[in-house]
């Protein structure tokens, strides 16, 4: 199993431009998540899915759309980059066990917008 | 609302030199507690899971205890591939999927 793929690793864009983040897990996992990661800000929740068609918001939305048309993908939309959005961007899946949700997360996004 | 306050920010340590890594949390009904690993430029890693007070987990050098306002995860002799950064999550009880993360200590092991 590949577990949670990201990409890109790397992304550069400037502000007013949009893009996809892409995340995809083989593991059939019901949800998935997007957080992100800042200095001294811990990780904080975007968006999440509890499966396929089923989105909702997290901490800190705004900016951000997801879809979830697969079990599988989970893509993540920056509609109209600002440096705020300059962050490491952290994809995770995770199932059920007993109630419990442990998160097996990707590699990461680093994405700088200028 | 459910925090997690992890202390030290940052540690360091010399090789072999035991220590403890704290994570006090606040949560409506503590469904299960986790501990994560993290390399520079690198994903979460999972590393436990404890479900009630009292509960103890072990791998390797590391132990994770737990009680009903804080975590410890004790580190034993450490070695320099233990540097990284540990974070902490609560799971709240009431159906609820969405942990809360703690902010991590960062944890440096001399040589």
């Amino acid at each position: 199993n590949a577990g949670v793929t990201q990409t890109p690793k790397f992304q550069v864009l400037k502000t007013g431009q949009s893009m996809t983040l892409q995340c995809a897990q083989d593991m059939n996992h019901e949800y998935m998540s997007w957080y992100r990661q800042d200095p001294g800000m811990g990780l904080r929740l975007i968006h999440y899915s509890v499966g396929a068609g089923i989105t909702d918001q997290g901490e800190v939305p705004n900016g951000y759309n997801v879809s979830r048309s697969t079990t599988e993908d989970f893509p993540l939309r920056l509609l109209s980059a600002a440096p705020s959005q300059t962050s490491v961007y952290f994809c995770a899946s995770s199932y059920s066990m007993g109630g419990l949700y442990e998160q097996y997360f990707g590699p990461g996004t680093r994405l700088t917008v200028t | 609302e459910d925090q997690v306050t992890q202390s030290p920010e940052a540690l360091r340590l010399q090789e072999g030199e035991s220590s403890s890594l704290n994570c006090s949390y606040t949560v409506s009904g503590l469904r299960g507690l986790f501990w994560y690993r993290q390399d520079p430029g690198k994903g979460p890693e999972f590393l436990f899971t404890l479900y009630s007070a009292g509960e103890e987990k072990e791998k390797e050098r590391l132990k994770a205890t737990l009680t009903k306002k804080e975590s410890f995860l004790h580190i034993t002799a450490p070695k320099p591939e233990d540097s990284a950064t540990y974070l902490c999550a609560v799971q709240a009880g009431g159906g609820s999927y969405i942990p809360t993360f703690g902010r991590g200590t960062s944890l440096i092991v001399h040589p």
